[in-house]
This record gives C-alpha cells, sequence and structure tokens, in this order.
C-alpha cells in the first residue's frame, strides 16, 4: 500500500527558501502510471495545487508561484523535493505531497489517490 | 484559468439526511472532476474520481454525478463520520494548472 511522508523545517525566514521531500514507500516512483505532487493549505483556507513531477524529471508547475517554485525526483532514494525561493507570510501553510494516478492507460489527467499527513511549515523571522 | 466553484459554502445537516453539494467549472471538464474529504487536521482523501467513479474503500452512501461544467456530489444518508470539508478539483486542464473549489464545510445541525 502506497505511503507518502513529508518531511523538511517547520520554520522558514523570510526571504529565504523553503525546502521539503517526501517519501515513498509501499511503491515505486518510478512506476509509469504516476505523477507525484505538492499542494498546500494556508490556514484556514482552501487547497492550492504547486505542481507536480514525472520519474523522469518531467515538471509541470502553477505558474501563479512563478520561477519560484523548483520540483524535482531521486529516484535511487524514492523520493521527491520541493523548494520554495524567497518565501514571506503568506506562503505559511500545511505542506501535502500526494500521488497522482493517471485515469487511464494512456491518459494524461490525473487525480490525487494518496495523500501524505502534511507538514505545517511557518514563515517567519 | 478553470474556475471551481461549490455550493453552499457550508452547510448543516442531521444524522440520517440526504445531502447534496454542487461544484461548478468557468469552462467545460468533461468528467474530468474529483472529490476529496478532509477531516480537521487531516490530509484531504479521495471519494470520487471521474466525476462518478467510487474510490475503492469509500462507502456506497457517496456518490458523484455530472459532466461539462455541472457536477454533484451525494451523501445517501449522512453519518457522525462524514461531517467534514469537502472540495471538487478539475483535472481537464494541464497539469501545471490544476484547481479546487473552496471547499464546502459540512457540519451537524
Amino acid at each position: 500500500q502506497l505511503q507518502l511522508q513529508e518531511s523538511g523545517p517547520g520554520l522558514v525566514k523570510p526571504s529565504e527558501t523553503l525546502s521539503l521531500t517526501c517519501t515513498v514507500s509501499g511503491g515505486s516512483i518510478s512506476s509509469s502510471s504516476y505523477y507525484w505532487g505538492w499542494i498546500r493549505q494556508p490556514p484556514g483556507k482552501g487547497l492550492e495545487w504547486i505542481g507536480g513531477i514525472y520519474y523522469t524529471g518531467n515538471t509541470y508547475n502553477n505558474p501563479s508561484l512563478k520561477s519560484r517554485v523548483t520540483i524535482s525526483v531521486d529516484t535511487s532514494k524514492n523520493q521527491f523535493s520541493l523548494r520554495l525561493s524567497s518565501v514571506t507570510a503568506a506562503d505559511t501553510a500545511v505542506y501535502y505531497c500526494a500521488s497522482l494516478q493517471t485515469y487511464a492507460s494512456g491518459s494524461y489527467k490525473y487525480y490525487m489517490d494518496v495523500w501524505g499527513k502534511g507538514t505545517t511549515v511557518t514563515v517567519s523571522s | 484559468d478553470i474556475q471551481m466553484t461549490q455550493s453552499p459554502s457550508s452547510l448543516s445537516a442531521s444524522v440520517g439526511d440526504r445531502v447534496t453539494i454542487t461544484c461548478r467549472a468557468s469552462q467545460s471538464i468533461d468528467s474530468y472532476l474529483n472529490w476529496y474529504q478532509q477531516k480537521p487536521g487531516k490530509a484531504p482523501k479521495l471519494l470520487i474520481y471521474a466525476a462518478s467513479s467510487l474510490q475503492s474503500g469509500v462507502p456506497s452512501r457517496f456518490s458523484g454525478s455530472g459532466s461539462g461544467t455541472d457536477f454533484t456530489l451525494t451523501i445517501s444518508s449522512l453519518l457522525p463520520e462524514d461531517f467534514a470539508t469537502y472540495y471538487c478539483q478539475q483535472s481537464y486542464s494541464s497539469l501545471s494548472m490544476y484547481t479546487f473549489g473552496q471547499g464546502t464545510k459540512l457540519e451537524i445541525k
């Protein structure tokens, strides 16, 4: 059974870079059926899609976060990571990683079928 | 961007009630619509994908319908554990542009 676990610092200073890692267990990050993604949720608010990555390194990032987002994958460790640069208080949120299952073989549409428990990141000096 | 609008934003209901939540897309998204349940302090959980396909392990009292721009999530008979916030999410656009509805909070009356 696929499981995902986020890890990383819970406190980041303004203007610095937020770095999180998602460790995948119970399955291979190199599966052809999955993308791997990051979602965040500011306190008391809704869900925001950040971006996703395929095991080959192909990425799709939310343009609303412009060039601040970098998502990478390490297949040898079965992990993928998020870096968000130049953070401000508005980036304070719970960050989730998730597996994105394809609707069907050959489809390029995905749904988020397994989520990590989430990790809280606070941006504050 | 494809905007997803849920209604109502909040809803009070009683155990045993039949409840329907609506999600409207700003343009047609075919059937690329998913529903998630989130309880306080917990990660979202997938309930329905492709508008009407029940995720494995999800009780059959949950059902989804719709296509194009209008979708519904129905809970046929509320149980105490169903009180949560529900989100719709579209997968029609490019993977960089996935969007969620603002959420519907289902509370006990």
